[in-house]
């Protein structure tokens, strides 16, 4: 499968406690972006990657939310001291950038429940 | 970013066509719009995109109308397996705005 990975598919944690998940993207897609969704809402753009560099981040949702993509490859989205309002589906997606495209493609989602 | 309205839930059968329509009143002269589908679980998947007039791909078709303020997406004779949500969106870069969709229930 050469779509966008997502892992893991499910995490549970106890407030307060960091977790970090992992996206791997399509392998030529220079573009990786993460959402965050949840239940009965359309996913909400949270930070976005341009090879290694990230060039938007306004949109993360405090300062206990933190991404890298250290190589231009995976990406990962940390969140710090977790609370129970971070559960939801945290999505990445990936695209080429390619003028005015906004075909992006999105994994499956790690789901996340703090309890 | 341009604010874009659709309705909340449509129902349908097997073998109709489904027009969802998307109002999208201020739309700027360099935006796209797009349509993503998403079902449970999943993340949302690239149907269709298109600037002006009509697009269609195997999967959908997209009417544009001169004005750009709205757009349609059609379904050709839907199945169940068309039940989902589907997000319009206007955008001309990666900061893709969804707002809740359509949810389509396609009935036997």
């Amino acid at each position: 499968d050469t779509g966008v990975s997502q892992d893991p598919r499910h995490k549970i944690t106890k407030r307060g406690q960091n977790v970090t998940f992992r996206c791997d993207p399509i392998s030529e897609h220079n573009r990786l972006y993460w959402y965050r969704q949840t239940l009965g809402q359309g996913p909400e753009f949270l930070t976005y990657f341009q090879n290694e560099a990230q060039l938007e981040k306004s949109r993360l949702l405090s300062d206990r939310f933190s991404a890298e993509r250290p190589k231009g490859s995976f990406s990962t989205l940390e969140i710090q001291r977790t609370e129970q309002g971070d559960s939801a589906m945290y999505l990445c997606a990936s695209s080429l950038a390619q003028g005015l495209n906004t075909e992006a493609f999105f994994g499956q989602g790690t789901r996340l429940t703090v309890v | 970013l341009a604010k874009t309205t659709q309705p909340i839930s449509m129902d349908s059968y097997e073998g109709q066509e489904v027009n969802i329509t998307c109002s999208h009143n201020n739309i700027a002269t360099n935006d796209y719009i797009t349509w993503y589908q998403q079902f449970p679980s999943q993340g949302p998947r690239f149907i269709i995109q298109g600037y002006k007039t009509k697009v269609t791909n195997e999967v959908a078709s997209l009417f544009i109308p001169a004005d750009r303020k709205s757009s349609t997406l059609s379904l050709p004779r839907v199945s169940l397996s068309d039940t989902a949500v589907y997000y319009c969106l206007v955008a001309n870069d990666y900061k893709l705005s969804f707002g809740a969709g359509t949810t389509v229930t396609v009935r036997a």
